[in-house]
């Protein structure tokens, strides 16, 4: 069993709809959870960056960490074509710097 | 742009030569870390190099080795490539290595490795 999973989709939305993306994970010992978008051929970019469990906003993005279910969300609200790419949810160990990422999701967003 | 950048975009091998990978870091950070991501899938750790000396290992062989030197550079190095090598590479750089919390880590374009 992989530490992190991440339904690789892809998954394929029209302009303007809330997206939801999901990670679950096993290590109860992951203390912060990112996400980092990915567009083809270019290098992971970060969005968004969390410690504690419960939400945190940026624009139109909202990561959303559950400790407890060991689940972790990415929302993305009124999806531009400019949001398609691959999404990548990251996590690691306090005090450590070695990231472990899930699989990613190929997320398309039609006009 | 991060500030991080790669050499060289893409490169071909045949199995069991050697390939080296460059990384030039952005400027102050002393910590660089390489992945390999294969098609399809998330970024695997490699290892880590903090003030030139290596900070980490992930589940990689030996032949997996690596050089971090004074000037924000660093290299990748694989020996014996095997067909499985065959993925994209990733150096990421950030500012500290552990400490109370984890730090930004930004990831170069990376280099694209196809072993024939």
């Amino acid at each position: 069993q992989k530490e992190v999973e991440q339904d690789p989709g892809p998954l394929s939305v029209p302009e303007g709809a809330i997206v939801s993306l999901n990670c679950t994970y096993s290590n109860s010992a992951f203390q912060y959870f990112m996400w980092y978008r990915q567009y083809s051929r270019k290098g992971p970019e970060l969005l968004m960056y969390t410690y504690s469990s419960g939400n945190k906003e940026d624009g139109r993005f909202t990561a959303q960490v559950d400790k407890s279910s060991k689940y972790i969300s990415l929302f993305i609200r009124d999806s531009q074509p400019s949001d398609s790419a691959t999404y990548l949810c990251a996590m690691t160990l306090q005090g450590a710097q070695k990231l472990v990422f899930g699989q990613g999701t190929r997320l398309t967003i039609n006009p | 742009e991060t500030g991080v950048t790669q050499s060289p975009t893409h490169l071909i091998k045949t199995r069991g030569q050697q390939v080296t990978l460059r990384c030039s870091s952005q400027s102050g950070h002393n910590t660089v870390s390489w992945y390999q991501q294969a098609l399809g899938q998330g970024p695997q750790f490699i290892f880590q190099y903090y003030r030139e000396e290596e900070n980490g290992r992930g589940n990689f062989p030996p032949r997996f080795s690596g050089l971090q030197f004074p000037n924000y550079s660093s290299e990748l190095n694989v020996n014996a490539l095997e067909l499985d090598d065959s993925a994209l590479y990733l150096c990421a750089s950030s500012l500290l290595a552990g400490g109370p919390g984890a730090d930004t880590q930004y990831f170069g374009p990376g280099t694209r490795l196809t072993v024939l």
